[in-house]
């Protein structure tokens, strides 16, 4: 199937770090995203990972991914209230398809 | 302002109406996209264009969708006779190919709302 799978919410106190999870269909996929997604808003593209990386880091920001497992981790340092929203994890998967799949998202909350 | 845009941002319409939304990707993304996404999920792919080639539609498309990109420029997305099924906040994305890297960028959306 077509299941991208996250934890649905995730709760932190400012300042904590936040780790986000996500498992993926195919280990194929070429590149891998994160987005965020504020209330009545888009899609904000926070970073991505190509597939024969293990770690990416941007500033507050880590990725790691686990082919093998198919296991895609955002990881937030520092967490502050303005990063309280929900987090997509994306594929693309391979086979001349240009679509994303999606994962359910995860509601971020950070506590003051 | 660079971004992708969408209009109308809000669209509140009766069962059986037709609505249509446009989606402005960036100048010079050749390729743009339609996602679906209802509450408390992630979005889910409907079709996309390559310049005004419509190349890809997903089963979710039914025959009350239709899709254009006309001049490989802005699109649009109709809803023939809405149903109150097809509430849901429309995205629209584009991107530019990039070697493997195909990045997509997604306006702010339209939220449909069928009484």
């Amino acid at each position: 199937g077509e299941d991208v799978e996250q934890s649905l919410f995730l709760s932190v106190r400012e300042g904590d770090s936040s780790v986000i999870n996500c498992t993926y269909t195919d280990s194929s996929s070429t590149y891998l995203y994160w987005y965020k997604q504020e209330p009545g808003a888009g899609l904000q593209l926070l970073t991505y990972i190509f597939s024969n990386m293990d770690m990416k880091q941007d500033q507050r920001l880590t990725v790691l991914l686990n082919k093998k497992d198919k296991h895609l981790s955002l990881r937030i340092a520092d967490t502050q209230t303005g990063d309280s929203a929900i987090y997509f994890c994306a594929e693309t998967p391979p086979g001349g398809t240009y679509k994303y799949i999606f994962g359910t998202g995860t509601r971020l909350k950070v506590l003051a | 302002d660079t971004g992708v845009s969408q209009n109308p941002r809000h669209k509140i319409t009766k069962r059986g109406q037709n609505v249509t939304f446009r989606c402005d990707p960036i100048s010079e993304h050749n390729r743009l996209y339609w996602y679906r996404q209802t509450l408390g999920q992630g979005p889910e792919f409907l079709t996309y264009f390559q310049n005004e080639a419509q190349l890809e539609k997903s089963r979710l498309l039914s025959d009350r969708f239709s899709a254009e990109r006309p001049k490989g420029s802005f699109s649009t997305l109709e809803i023939q006779r809405t149903e109150q099924g097809d509430s849901a906040m429309y995205l629209c994305a584009s991107s530019l190919q990039e070697g493997l890297r195909r990045t997509q960028y997604f306006g702010p959306g339209t939220r449909l709302l069928v009484l």
